[in-house]
């Protein structure tokens, strides 16, 4: 258990529908990330926050995806008019962001979204 | 970051060593070579990392080469848990810019068999 947290574990859905998932980072970690994972491929990176700060989206998040980072603790990553091709897994990673480390990315459990 | 060229596969005996190669031949100066292994439904874990000295953890050990251009980590027991992808990736260490995702291939499916 890095200290890094996901909810849901596990979320079905119609195709269509809206669906939100949450990340808690490690506590005081300032940065934040989320990537997504298909069947047999590496993770993809997603979007970064840096406090509440959204720096930077990957190309691969289209216009019905949306995060957030509100006090720059917890994020919500949410996909509108989910599409079959949502399917994966959706990771949420957390790092330190002090100058005097590598600012090493730790993992949560990720959350396993399926698309009908 | 620079690209990172892995095996697909691996296959270790339980309680041998399992060395996993790594080449990363562009890799640039400031560039850290990372670890992290991802057991079968479950997010990355990360392991290990360095820049141009061999470094040991509790996991596993790191080796990398004089000339940087490849690396190959070592867990000195392997356990049937070790079963997992294992990732290795090249990344700029932090320094406020840009440099700050992980670009991950698509790792070596290491098996350790009883």
């Amino acid at each position: 258990d890095t200290g890094v947290s996901q909810n849901p574990r596990h979320k079905i859905t119609k195709r269509g529908q809206n669906v939100t998932f949450r990340c808690d980072p490690i506590s005081e970690h300032n940065r934040l990330y989320w990537y997504r994972q298909t069947l047999g491929q590496g993770p993809e990176f997603l979007t970064y926050f840096q406090n509440e700060a959204q720096l930077e989206k990957s190309r691969l998040l289209s216009d019905r995806f949306s995060a957030e980072r509100p006090k720059g603790s917890f994020s919500t990553l949410e996909i509108q008019r989910t599409e079959q091709g949502d399917s994966a897994m959706y990771l949420c990673a957390s790092s330190p962001a002090q100058r005097s480390s590598t600012d090493t990315q730790y993992f949560g459990p990720g959350t396993r979204l399926t698309v009908l | 970051d620079a690209k990172t060229t892995q095996p697909p596969s691996m296959d270790c005996a339980e309680g041998r060593a399992a060395n996993l190669p790594c080449n990363h031949s562009t890799i640039s100066g400031n560039e850290y070579v990372y670890w992290y292994r991802q057991i079968h439904s479950q997010g990355p874990q990360y392991i290990i990392h360095g820049l141009k000295n061999n470094e040991t953890n509790e996991m596993a050990s790191l080796i990398i080469t004089e000339d940087r251009k490849s690396s190959t980590l070592i867990l000195p027991h392997a356990t049937l848990r070790d079963t997992a992808v294992y990732y290795c990736i090249v990344r700029v260490q932090n320094s406020g810019g840009s440099n700050y995702k992980l670009t991950f291939g698509k790792g070596t499916l290491l098996t350790v068999n009883p």
